[in-house]
């Protein structure tokens, strides 16, 4: 089955602790993102990767790194987490031509808390 | 920049019709997609346009106009599972990745 799993589903953590949100997908996708989405903001975008090794920040990218090592796996990892970077994120596969037209194939979500 | 707007809450009734808007400012489109997200849960892929014109998928169906910046979602024989948010977003030709309008949370009434 076609899937985008994340890892942890919730998350309660403190301010400056590091933390590491797991994405994987087994679509041989090249292209992945990450987002976050919060209340009357939408689903903003944080960083993408066009294939291994080949990253670019989003809309929302300060206080977030990823890396891109191999094609399955795009993990988020926040260094010093805060609290305004308490949100719900999603990592999304995207199929690019001639397999699909960029539609996004999301990920459970993950709800995270900075306290 | 990007500008996509889309009403913030619309309501209707289970059996009926409802259109949703989205107007967008875009420079370089490659396409506009919706999607549709029940609360707490991930975003799922409805329709894609690129070309002017209607999609129609199911109870579903998709319009674009390019030169106006515009389209809608249509929704017919609405189900009470149909109460969701609905999500249009907006592929610029440069860019892989989608940039997303807000939402529309539509609210179906027995």
């Amino acid at each position: 089955e076609a899937q985008v799993t994340q890892n942890p589903r919730y998350l309660i953590t403190v301010t400056g602790k590091k933390l590491t949100v797991t994405c994987s997908q087994n679509m041989n996708h090249e292209y992945m993102s990450w987002y976050r989405q919060d209340p009357g903001l939408g689903l903003r975008q944080i960083y993408y990767s066009m294939n291994v090794e080949v990253t670019d920040k989003g809309d929302v990218p300060e206080g977030y790194k990823v890396s891109r090592k191999e094609k399955r796996n795009f993990p988020l990892i926040l260094e010093s987490p805060s609290p305004n970077q308490t949100s719900l994120y999603f990592c999304a596969s995207i199929a690019t031509p001639p397999r699909g037209y960029y539609e996004q194939y999301f990920g459970p979500g993950t709800r995270l808390t900075v306290t | 920049g990007q500008n996509i707007d889309q009403p913030t809450e619309m309501t209707a009734t289970e059996g009926a019709i409802v259109q949703i808007n989205c107007t967008y400012q875009t420079s370089g489109f490659n396409g506009l997609f919706w999607y549709q997200q029940h609360a707490g849960e991930a975003p799922t892929f409805l329709s894609y346009n690129v070309l002017d014109g209607l999609e129609e998928k199911g109870r579903f169906s998709s319009f674009l106009s390019r030169s106006k910046g515009y389209s809608y979602l249509l929704l017919k024989e609405l189900q009470m599972k149909d109460s969701a948010s609905y999500l249009c977003a907006v592929k610029r030709e440069r860019y892989s990745t989608l940039t997303f309008g807000k939402g529309t949370m539509l609210l179906v009434s027995p």
